[in-house]
């Protein structure tokens, strides 16, 4: 099975700050990673796929990068509407696998 | 517009059954992988099983934690994705989603709400 780490676990930060969050992987994975986004109540929602590719309609403010075992999702300028809890997921191997999330609140 | 409708979900005893159905409209359900997820109350998310389409024989997958208890299928002709769930545990107390994976990216593009199971006694 193919466990995702990411870290930090919970972080707190200000509109505005640029924010990084890792992925790392205990297997090298090719192509099949993606983000998502869940706000309180609300259901999972695809920022990036294929490592690095922005989803439709999501703001160019998310990117993500990486290769091998490890991989980021950074947030350029982050606004009052990205406060949420972020996943990784493989979809490289069964089991599919997500990260333990992100949280990230408002300082 | 694509939309996932999960149903089925409740209370159920340590050990019992539970039957959740996904309707699906708003694309071609025959043409794409369906998976179910489960979101623990405040814990993250967990993958749980898939149901490959009928050009993949329909073959299923499932997570470790639910395989040999719970059987994935799906009807093509009713646009319905299932997940038949036995000897049901108090750690199988969750929300359920019925998602679709998009075949040209192999990303999970659409959620249902979810529907909550309550296994306890």
């Amino acid at each position: 099975d193919i466990q995702l780490t990411q870290s930090p676990s919970f972080l707190s930060a200000s509109v505005g700050d640029r924010v990084t969050i890792t992925c790392r992987a205990s297997q090298g994975i090719t192509k099949y990673l993606a983000w998502y986004q869940q706000k309180p109540g609300k259901v999972p929602k695809v920022l990036i796929y294929d490592i690095s590719t922005l989803e439709s309609g999501v703001p160019s403010r998310f990117s993500g990068s990486g290769s091998g075992t490890e991989f980021t999702l950074t947030i350029s300028s982050l606004q009052p509407e990205d406060f949420a809890t972020y996943y990784c997921q493989q979809l490289n191997n069964y089991p599919l696998t997500f990260g333990g999330g992100t949280k990230v609140e408002i300082k | 517009e694509i939309q996932l409708v999960e149903s089925g979900g409740g209370l159920v005893q340590p050990g019992g059954s539970l039957r959740l159905s996904c309707a699906a409209s708003g694309f071609t359900f025959s043409d794409h992988y369906m998976d179910w997820v489960r979101q623990a109350p405040g814990k993250g998310l967990e993958w749980i099983a898939r149901a490959r389409t009928k050009v993949n024989n329909y073959d299923t997958e499932y997570a470790a934690s639910v395989k040999g208890r719970f059987t994935v299928s799906r009807d093509d002709s009713q646009n319905s994705l299932f997940l038949q769930m036995n000897r049901l545990k108090t750690d199988d107390t969750a929300i359920y989603y019925c998602t679709r994976r998009r075949n040209w990216s192999w990303t999970f593009d659409s959620w249902g709400q979810g529907t909550l199971v309550t296994v306890s006694s």
